[in-house]
């Protein structure tokens, strides 16, 4: 079955930029978006389709595809930034996610 | 506005059938590209998906699970409802029903709605 993996865990300081990688088979001919959850709260979608960012979404939130690996890119990281931050995509007739990244603003 | 509600048991017992309903309101599940989908939580780890049913009654499923799962739809009470079999300790979890809207092919699709998902405990 079709695995998508990240990194568990990603450090970054206030007003700096934070990269958190997705890695899987072709994942550059797939679409891939990206999922924020903080403690105790739902998911909120940040990235869809590789790079577009929903209604309400900062514009320091940016996303990329290609070859293996999908990139969710936060510019100006902030505290609030910390969080659970998952990939997603679709493999033949099924959903995937990641294993998830817990970005630590420090 | 769309908002979608998870119900069912907060607690079974092993070797039981789980029974959740996802109730949404704010958009129709007979609108082509829509659906809904069942995704879950353990406690301190990662999403994993479950099942998604779409506006046109197709269904999907998780490879792993897929023979204990059954989802389906009552559209015209606007609900999405998951049978889980067998029900074990490791099934504990929060599980979450979300919208996504995947225009005109499933690849393409996203998660846009959440609901708050509903804490299940599997103990006896």
């Amino acid at each position: 079955s079709y695995e998508l993996t990240q990194p568990p865990s990603v450090s970054v300081s206030p007003g700096q930029t934070a990269s958190i990688t997705c890695s899987g088979d072709k994942l550059g001919d797939k679409y891939a978006c990206w999922y924020q959850q903080k403690p105790g709260q739902s998911p909120v979608l940040v990235i869809y389709q590789d790079s577009k960012r929903p209604s309400g979404i900062p514009e320091r939130f940016s996303g990329s595809n290609s070859g293996n690996t999908a990139t969710l890119t936060i510019s100006g990281t902030q505290a609030m930034d910390e969080a659970d931050y998952y990939c997603q995509a679709w493999d033949s007739r099924h959903v995937v996610f990641g294993g998830g990244t817990k970005l630590t603003v420090l | 506005q769309v908002t979608l509600r998870e119900s069912g048991p907060a607690l079974v017992k092993p070797t039981q059938t789980l029974t959740l309903t996802c109730t949404f309101s704010g958009f129709s599940l007979s609108t082509s590209g829509m659906c809904v989908s069942w995704i879950r939580q353990p406690p301190g780890k990662a999403l994993e998906w479950l099942a998604l049913i779409d506006w046109d009654d197709d269904k999907y499923y998780s490879t792993s699970l897929k023979t204990r799962l059954t989802i389906s739809k009552d559209t015209s009470k606007n609900q999405v409802v998951l049978t889980m079999t067998n029900m074990d300790p490791v099934d504990t979890a929060t599980y979450y029903c979300a919208r996504m809207d995947y225009g005109d092919y499933p690849q393409e699709g996203y998660f846009d709605y959440w609901g708050q998902g509903t804490l299940v405990t599997v103990s006896s």
